[in-house]
């Protein structure tokens, strides 16, 4: 049990054009999911956490009108790239918590490159 | 602010014999520790966690030892596998909130 997915799973897109990355829980009901975002050779970068039925919590420095994220149930989260540039080129992965725990499940990363 | 560090990005170790790999945190308000295994170009999968009132935890090959004291982690993976070569991440949390993950350890398992 605790699988996630993720889709699609690679996305090449031009620059000013939005990408939807979505997130589930396959085999149980998330109560948290969260986005990182991973440069080469770097750590996972928290970029928000999302509740279901509730608006995401954006670290610091992260651009909340960039990076929507919608969690419309408690197994999907959806995550969009808005107005995308090269620099937002990076591996996006989501995880997700059964339950109030630290454990979380991640999915497979989804690469994206903007050319 | 780092505040959860692993300093060796890279290890190499012959099969058969110990890895391990160290962790150092900042933060005395974590109350909760977690060792992640990944490969490239997928998400990190589970591997063994500790909490902060234990200091040792044991699953199978891998043990995790927790010294409170000096904020340090290590994960032990004896006997070393071929298949253990990937990047290995700790992260930690406190109030089961975010995890807060180091910058990772490239494991290399050679025969």
């Amino acid at each position: 049990g605790a699988v996630v997915s993720q889709h699609p799973s690679r996305v090449i897109c031009k620059s000013g054009t939005s990408v939807k990355i979505e997130c589930r829980s396959l085999d149980f009901q998330a109560t948290t999911m969260f986005w990182y975002r991973q440069f080469p050779k770097q750590s996972l970068m928290l970029m928000a956490t999302s509740n279901e039925g509730s608006k995401a919590t954006y670290e610091q420095g992260v651009e909340k009108d960039k990076f929507l994220i919608n969690h419309a149930s408690l197994t999907l989260s959806t995550l969009t790239v808005t107005s995308a540039h090269p620099e937002d080129s990076s591996f996006y992965i989501c995880s997700a918590s059964r339950t109030v725990s630290y454990e979380q499940y991640f999915g497979p990363g989804t690469r994206l490159t903007v050319t | 602010d780092q505040q959860v560090k692993q300093n060796s990005p890279s290890l190499s170790v012959q099969e058969g014999r110990i890895s391990i790999l160290n962790c150092d945190y900042t933060n005395s308000m974590f109350d909760y520790f977690l060792w992640y295994k990944k490969y490239p170009a997928e998400g990190p999968t589970f591997l063994i966690s500790i909490s902060s009132i234990k200091d040792k935890n044991e699953d199978g090959r891998f043990t995790v030892f927790l010294n409170k004291s000096a904020k340090h982690l290590s994960l032990h993976i004896v006997p070393s596998q071929p298949g253990d070569s990937a990047v290995y991440f700790c992260a930690a949390g406190y109030n089961t909130d975010k995890l807060i993950f180091g910058t990772g350890t490239r494991l290399q398992v050679f025969p």
